[in-house]
């Protein structure tokens, strides 16, 4: 069963442009979570999507949005940047409700 | 919302010791408490969890304990190895959904 694949791996991107992230989850998985990880402040939740519905949104400006589509694969933006939002972004396939989440590789943002 | 206290930040062990990493955390509803595993530069890991309705589970060397009266879940890693050397992050969660409260993670270094 292949894993949870995030493209791209990298990015580098300017300030006040925007960006697409892209995360296809374990098939079968129709929850899909996005965080974001920086060394000062860990691993903080963006947004949980499920049959294509937002289920859960954590306490990031409106600038970092997301969908769903029939698929489940997942897609994140983030616009207008800013240099803070450099950092590692992970999104997570689960099963079922309130259990293990699987992680993607990640995709490096930088902002410059 | 819910807030994971983390402790310690950083911690060194001697190959064969014993490590303990402590979280604590305040919403009374989170019923499910996952630990995971970080190497450098890869996705994080499930290694344990824990739902509220147990007291304490272990998994060869790894066992967690949950106090859920005190609101702290602990990691309990025996016989360290140098491959256990990692980032490690506790995380609760509650029924409405997969959004994940992190601790802001345990560096963890097993001397040879």
């Amino acid at each position: 069963k292949a894993g949870v694949t995030q493209t791209p791996r990298y990015l580098i991107k300017t300030r006040g442009q925007q960006v697409t992230l892209s995360c296809s989850p374990i098939s079968g998985h129709r929850s899909v979570s996005w965080y974001q990880q920086t060394p000062g402040q860990g691993l903080q939740f963006l947004f949980e999507y499920f049959s294509e519905t937002q289920r859960n949104k954590g306490n990031f400006p409106g600038r970092f949005s997301g969908r769903q589509f029939s698929n489940s694969r997942s897609e994140m933006n983030v616009s207008t940047l800013e240099l803070g939002d450099s950092a590692l972004y992970l999104c997570a396939s689960s099963s079922t409700l309130n259990t293990e989440a699987f992680f993607g590789q990640g995709t490096r943002l930088t902002v410059v | 919302g819910e807030n994971v206290e983390q402790h310690p930040s950083t911690l060194s062990v001697q190959e064969g010791d014993s490590a303990v990493i402590k979280c604590t955390y305040s919403d009374s509803a989170s019923n499910y408490f996952p630990w995971y595993k970080q190497e450098l530069g890869k996705r994080p890991q499930l290694i344990i969890d824990i739902r509220s309705n147990v007291g304490e589970k272990k998994d060869q060397r790894i066992a967690v304990t949950l106090n859920k009266t005190a609101k702290h879940f602990s990691l309990h890693i025996t016989e360290t190895q140098p491959e256990d050397s990692a980032v490690y992050f506790c995380a609760a969660s509650k029924n409405t959904g997969n959004q994940f409260y992190f601790g802001t993670g345990t560096s963890l270094t097993v001397i040879p």
